[in-house]
């Protein structure tokens, strides 16, 4: 069965100390990892898709990083906006097609 | 603007009541879908269609029914089957699901809420 495992539940970091989140999968076939930021009582908003391991993406103080078992979400120097939930996915095969599993989420917490 | 529009913000419901749950985009995607947000359970996969009349049951589609009449719109009904519907419902849309590496993009959300 596919799966998608995020850690930690939730994590509180101060301003400025950097640090990552783990998303590891089990997945035959992987097509695509795809990473979301979610704001309280707000829809998920996409930041990246990886598609192969060894590629990496950035994007302002967040950098994504995939190997064959998992993906990182690397957070430099955070500032108290980058509190969120962060949603890790990928895409499964169901018959012809192909649908989400989603991770549970990691809750970050920056505080000034 | 292009993206995914969801009504209501809040909605309540009453015991043994029906009700509609709408989502609408103009990003011109073949597949729409509905998840379910509960705290610590991140999101469930309720039903979603690739092409307008047709859709298929998500991994919790008990309780629920959907529509795809038209390619812009998916409504979402939580009938009074649903002995547990409180919680924060998404709708979201990507271009044909073909390859596994589409993107999903996600409306506002609705909060359904018992009386």
């Amino acid at each position: 069965e596919d799966q998608v495992t995020q850690s930690p539940e939730a994590l509180r970091l101060q301003e400025g100390e950097s640090s990552s989140l783990n998303c590891s999968y089990t997945v035959s076939g992987l097509r695509g990892l795809f990473w979301y930021r979610q704001d309280p009582g707000k829809g998920p908003e996409f930041l990246f898709t990886l598609y192969s391991a060894g590629e990496e993406k950035e994007k302002e103080r967040l950098k994504a990083t995939l190997t064959k078992k998992e993906s990182f979400l690397h957070i430099t120097a955070p500032k108290p906006e980058d509190s969120a939930t962060y949603l890790c996915a990928v895409q499964t095969r169901s018959g012809g097609s192909y649908i989400p599993t989603f991770g549970r989420g990691t809750s970050l917490i920056v505080h000034p | 603007d292009g993206g995914i529009t969801q009504s209501p913000k809040y909605l309540f419901r009453k015991e043994g009541q029906n009700v509609t749950l709408s989502c609408e985009q103009n990003l011109n995607h073949d597949a729409m879908y509905w998840y379910r947000q509960d705290p610590g359970q991140g999101l469930r996969l309720i039903y979603y269609s690739q092409i307008v009349n047709d859709f298929q049951k998500g991994d919790i589609a008990e309780g629920y029914s959907v529509s795809r009449e038209k390619k812009e719109s998916f409504p979402l009904t939580v009938t009074s089957a649903q002995k547990n519907p409180t919680a924060f419902y998404l709708c979201a849309s990507s271009i044909a699901p073909l390859t596994g590496r589409e993107t999903q993009y996600f409306g506002p959300g609705t909060r359904l809420l018992v009386l």
